[in-house]
């Protein structure tokens, strides 16, 4: 079965700073793989998603994520934080149509002024 | 377009009640799902349905039913409330059927709080 592990539940980055949230992924087959986010009191909402055409994709508000095999990883990256950044990212794995979205347990995000 | 709808947006019951979570989608799409959110626990999936007439459990089914009335709807019932049971529930849903490379939007959620 497959599965998602986010490394450190809370990240905190200076405002202008690089920002960082890491997913590793475990899963027998090519996964499908999600970055969403959520700002406070809100549902989530779709960063970006890796579907095997491009390993480095580009998502909205500056993000991207590259997608690395011999890692298992798919980590999220922008080069520089904004406050309005601040909020709680998921990575979430998918592999096969009868399987829905499994998600890992979140990273808040903190932005320092 | 709404998107994907959920009532109510919070609600407070006592033990051994029993409630209905609503969610409706107006994006014709095939698959719906209800997921409750802990804190330090993600998202876990309680039930989804692939499309109008089907429903299958997921990782956390036990104290929920589900119904799919129809394309647009899919409501989750807690038939005796425990406190276990206090969260957040979001409704979410994709199209055009169950793929995996498919986006899931989601709804505001409603927060539970069962006494």
């Amino acid at each position: 079965a497959q599965s998602v592990t986010q490394l450190g539940s809370h990240v905190s980055v200076s405002e202008g700073a690089l920002v960082l949230l890491r997913c590793n992924y475990s899963s027998s087959v090519p996964p499908y793989l999600f970055w969403y986010v959520q700002y406070p009191n809100q549902g989530l909402q779709l960063l970006l998603k890796y579907t095997s055409a491009a390993t480095l994709v580009k998502g909205i508000n500056g993000f991207e994520a590259e997608f690395k095999k011999s890692e298992t990883s798919f980590h999220l990256t922008k080069p520089s934080a904004h406050m309005s950044d601040a909020a709680e990212y998921f990575c979430a794995v998918s592999v096969t149509g009868n399987t829905p979205l499994v998600f890992g347990k979140g990273t808040r995000l903190s932005v320092i002024a | 377009n709404a998107g994907v709808t959920q009532t109510p947006k919070f609600q407070v019951l006592k033990t051994g009640q029993s409630m209905t979570l609503q969610c409706a989608q107006d994006m014709n799409h095939n698959s719906m799902y209800w997921y409750r959110q802990d804190p330090g626990m993600g998202l876990r999936l309680i039930y989804y349905s692939a499309s109008e007439g089907t429903t299958d459990k997921g990782e956390v089914p036990n104290g929920y039913n589900v119904s799919r009335l129809n394309k647009r709807e899919f409501s989750l019932r807690l038939e005796s409330a425990a406190p276990s049971q206090t969260s957040v529930y979001f409704c979410a849903s994709s199209s055009p059927r169950l793929r995996p490379q498919e986006t899931q939007y989601f709804g505001p959620g409603t927060r539970l709080l069962v006494l």
